[in-house]
Formats: structure tokens, C-alpha cells, sequence
């Protein structure tokens, strides 16, 4: 079945600090795509990245970053030199593709991250 | 383009009212998804559908109704609503070949 596993609740850092989030995922398909959100106080969802399955190369925007590695189905996420403006609740997602035909989502059940300055 | 719209932002209800929360598009898209959001349970799809006039159950669809009579709109209903379904609920649409769902701004729905 399909899962999305993320085991860290809450996190907390001081400001500049480096900080990673973990996201493990199970899935049967072999054609899938992965997400993160963050979710800021003000409640929208904000998509940060899409990665499909055949793609494993990491990718680096600004201060953010992710690794993909499909021998370990995680998806990291890590923030580079961490602001207060980055605390926010962040989701890794799951998206089923061609077994069902639906392109519903998994969600993680999020973690909370804190930036205290 | 107005993207995923919900009615309405906020809404409390007493135990035992109904309510129907509107989920619209305007880009044209095949797929519509309802999603619960809980504290420490990420999000978990109510109903989605699949095109005009199909709907289908999700993860967690007990004490919800949907209906999709025109494309561009997604109806939520509670009918007899509990104090279990005081949540944030988020629409999302997707097209085919986009590869990724755009969500609404969520529902805050309270149920004393």
C-alpha cells in the first residue's frame, strides 16, 4: 500500500542554522511523483517541489534543497542557513499515478518546524 | 484566473445542522479532491472525482455526500454534522498530464 512516513513531529532551530526534513514513502507504482508543501500560521498549502520517479537528480533552489534517493524511497528536504520566516508546518506528499488512474495524494502527517532567532 | 476557490472560509455549526461547502475551478480541469486536515494526521481525501457528474470515496468519507454536477464545481455536504468533523477542509483540482493538484485556501469548519 501506499505510504508517506514523516518521523520527525516538530523540529527546532536557531536561526542560520541548517535543518533537514525527512520523508520516507512506500509505494507500488513504478510511476509516481513527490511533493512537499509548506503550510505557513496562515493556514494555505504552498507547493515547493514536484519530483517524478525516473528523476533522482537532488535540485537546489535558493535556500532550499531536496534529495531524492529511490534505493532508500526518501525524499529529503533540507533549508539551508534557516530564517523565522521558514517556521511553518511542511508535508511531504505521495501522488498515485497510473495503477489507479486517480492521481489522488498521500500526505505525511507533517513536520512543525520552528526558526527561533 | 481565480484557481481553486472554497465557500466559505469559516463556518461554525451546532451538532446535528447540515451544511454544503463549495469547492470551484476555473481552469478547465478533470479531477477534484476534498481533503480533511487534522492536527498531527496531515491531509486525508474525503471524495474525489474523476470528471462531470462521477464521485468516489476516499480514505474517510463516513458522514460526507459530494457532487460534481458541473465541471468547474465540487459540492462537500454534511448532513448531519458532529462535533468529529470540526477540521480544515481543502479542495485541490488536477489535470491530466500537469503531474501536480492546486489547492484551495481551506475551509475552517467548527462543530460545537
Amino acid at each position: 500500500a501506499q505510504k508517506v512516513t514523516q518521523a520527525q513531529t516538530e523540529i527546532s532551530v536557531v536561526e542560520k542554522e541548517d535543518v533537514t526534513l525527512d520523508c520516507v514513502y512506500e509505494t507500488r507504482d513504478t510511476t509516481y511523483y513527490l511533493f512537499w508543501y509548506k503550510q505557513p500560521p496562515s493556514g494555505e498549502l504552498v507547493f515547493l517541489i514536484r519530483r517524478n520517479s525516473f528523476d533522482e537528480q537532488n535540485e537546489i533552489s535558493g535556500r532550499y534543497s531536496w534529495n531524492f534517493q529511490k534505493s532508500t524511497s526518501s525524499f529529503n528536504f533540507t533549508i539551508t542557513a534557516s530564517q523565522v520566516v521558514d517556521s511553518a508546518v511542511y508535508f511531504c506528499a505521495l501522488s498515485e499515478g497510473k495503477i489507479s488512474g486517480t492521481y489522488k495524494y498521500i500526505f505525511g502527517t507533517g513536520t512543525r518546524l520552528k526558526v527561533l532567532a | 484566473n481565480a484557481g481553486v476557490t472554497q465557500t466559505p472560509k469559516f463556518r461554525v455549526l451546532k451538532t446535528g445542522q447540515s451544511m454544503t461547502l463549495l469547492c470551484a475551478q476555473d481552469m478547465n480541469h478533470e479531477y477534484m479532491y476534498w481533503y480533511r486536515q487534522d492536527p498531527g494526521m496531515g491531509l486525508r481525501l474525503i471524495h474525489y472525482s474523476v470528471g462531470e457528474g462521477t464521485t468516489a470515496k476516499g480514505e474517510v468519507p463516513d458522514g460526507y455526500n459530494v457532487s460534481r454536477l458541473k465541471k468547474q464545481n465540487f459540492l462537500l455536504g454534511l448532513e448531519s454534522a458532529a462535533p468529529s468533523q470540526t477540521s480544515v477542509y481543502f479542495c485541490a483540482s488536477y489535470r491530466r498530464g500537469a503531474h501536480e493538484q492546486f489547492f484551495g485556501p481551506g475551509t475552517r469548519l467548527t462543530v460545537l
